[in-house]
């Protein structure tokens, strides 16, 4: 079964800091989607970035960008220059096909210090 | 509307009782799914829908549970005879097959069963 561990239930970073949250999974498919999601006090889940298990040069959006390493089965996300507005739950989130059903980690909550 | 809207956004409830939690996806979105999360876990999958059916309910905890879209746009999922293990925040997301994969989510709806 395919399973997503987030290791890290908290991190704390100074503001304009840089700082990565980890995230590991096991699948045994060869053809695979990863994401980061967001989750702030709101509840609505807001897609942070995502990876294609094909490609292998690591995504990047803006101030955040991914380290995938598939043989290591390991998508941690690097967050650059974190602002107020970074502080969230974030979540890792792994899909199989195209009907996307996610499966995703527990969450780590980023704390952003001013 | 510009985004997935869920309402209620809060829902408390007695055990026993009959609830049901309203989706509205983004126009033309396809795909709609229904997901629960618990305090402090990850959103768990409960059912997938393509068009009008029911294309994934492996999610779905047992027969008390249940969702529709009978048009293809809106759907409602149905919880009977609701027990305190229900209480989660049940989250809905929609998607379009050309935009591969990303979840477009609503802000949820915070279910308590007391």
């Amino acid at each position: 079964a395919q399973t997503v561990t987030q290791s890290q239930p908290e991190m704390s970073v100074q503001e304009a800091e840089t700082v990565t949250l980890s995230c590991t999974y096991d699948t045994s498919e060869s053809d695979y989607y990863l994401f980061w999601y967001k989750q702030p006090p709101s509840r609505q889940m807001i897609l942070v970035i995502r990876q294609e298990a094909y490609k292998q040069q690591n995504a990047t959006e803006n101030r955040f960008s991914v380290n995938f390493q598939k043989a290591a089965k390991s998508f941690s996300l690097k967050i650059s220059d974190s602002q107020l507005g970074d502080a969230a739950m974030y979540f890792c989130a792994y899909a199989v096909d195209s009907n996307y059903q996610l499966i995703w980690g527990a969450g780590t909550k980023l704390i952003i210090k001013p | 509307g510009a985004g997935v809207s869920q309402t209620p956004s809060n829902k408390v409830t007695e055990k026993g009782k009959y609830v049901e939690l309203r989706c509205d996806p983004i126009s033309g979105h396809t795909a709609l799914y229904w997901y629960r999360q618990s305090l402090g876990q990850g959103p768990e999958f409960l059912i997938y829908f393509q068009g009008t059916g029911a294309a994934d309910d492996s999610g779905l905890p047992n027969d008390r549970f249940f969702a529709v879209r009978p048009e293809g746009s809106v759907s409602t999922l149905k919880i009977q005879r609701t027990e305190r293990g229900d209480s989660a925040v049940y989250l809905c997301a929609s998607s379009s097959r050309a935009n591969t994969g990303e979840l477009f989510f609503g802000e949820g709806s915070r279910l308590t069963v007391l």
